[in-house]
């Protein structure tokens, strides 16, 4: 499995847009049939499915962010993205970054990062 | 309030068997396979456990097994060992728009 790590900034203003990227050590990610994601933990609160995507680009979205919400690859396969737009306080939360396996972008998540906490305030 | 319910702790004895619920509806739990456990230790990345309701990943003890029944889903750990206190939690396919849900985690305390 690889080892997934998460970077980005840790503090994002109110209205601006949360960038984090994702590397997978261990090979490309341009490995079928897996997908690569991410996935949110709130403060207090469980854990929020937010977004896969394929090797090939197809993307899954969870409805409740579509609109919000861009999760690409990059063309050497080696990281993959996480756009979020108009940040709010609600959107503070520790992100991870995931690999996952079956239908319907991934059912299960078989490789995790560590998170990382970014928080939304001015 | 996370979309599956669990409790929020749980706990036993070295050597006991403990279960731990995840209870959906008819549309993410109780309508297919595709319900997942994972562990996660303090600070710690988490760990797939179970998949497909009953499945094990290669390297997970078979003291980890899981069922279901209706709308809920079940973790049994057996044969407790203090290793195994951590947090819990559940994931299941939620059907339409490919939507996958949490519980919102139960704390295994081995006593």
């Amino acid at each position: 499995q690889p080892q997934m790590q998460e970077s980005g900034p840790g503090l994002v203003k109110p209205s601006e847009t949360l960038s984090l990227t994702c590397s997978a050590s261990g090979g490309s990610i341009a490995l079928s049939p897996y997908y690569w994601g991410w996935i949110r933990q709130p403060p207090g609160k469980g854990m929020q499915w937010i977004g896969s995507i394929s090797y090939r680009g197809s993307t899954f979205y969870n409805p409740a962010l579509k609109s919000q919400i861009t999760i690409s690859v990059d063309k050497s396969k080696i990281q993959f993205s996480l756009k979020l737009n108009a940040v709010t306080a609600a959107d503070t939360a520790v992100y991870f970054c995931v690999r996952s396996y079956g239908a319907y972008g991934g059912v299960w998540f078989d490789s995790w990062g560590q998170g990382t906490l970014v928080t939304v305030s001015s | 309030q996370s979309a599956l319910t669990q409790p929020p702790s749980a706990s036993g004895s070295p050597g006991q068997s403990v279960t731990i619920s995840c209870t959906g509806t008819t549309i993410d739990v109780g309508g297919h396979i595709y319900v997942s456990w994972y562990q996660q230790h303090p600070g710690k990345a988490p760990k797939l456990i179970l998949y497909e309701v009953t499945k094990r990943p290669s390297g997970v003890p078979d003291r980890f097994s899981g069922s279901k029944s209706g709308n809920t889903a079940s973790l049994t750990v057996s044969g407790l060992q203090a290793e195994d206190e951590a947090d819990y939690f559940c994931c299941s396919y939620a059907g339409n728009n490919n939507l996958k849900v949490f519980g919102g985690g139960t704390k295994l305390t081995v006593l």
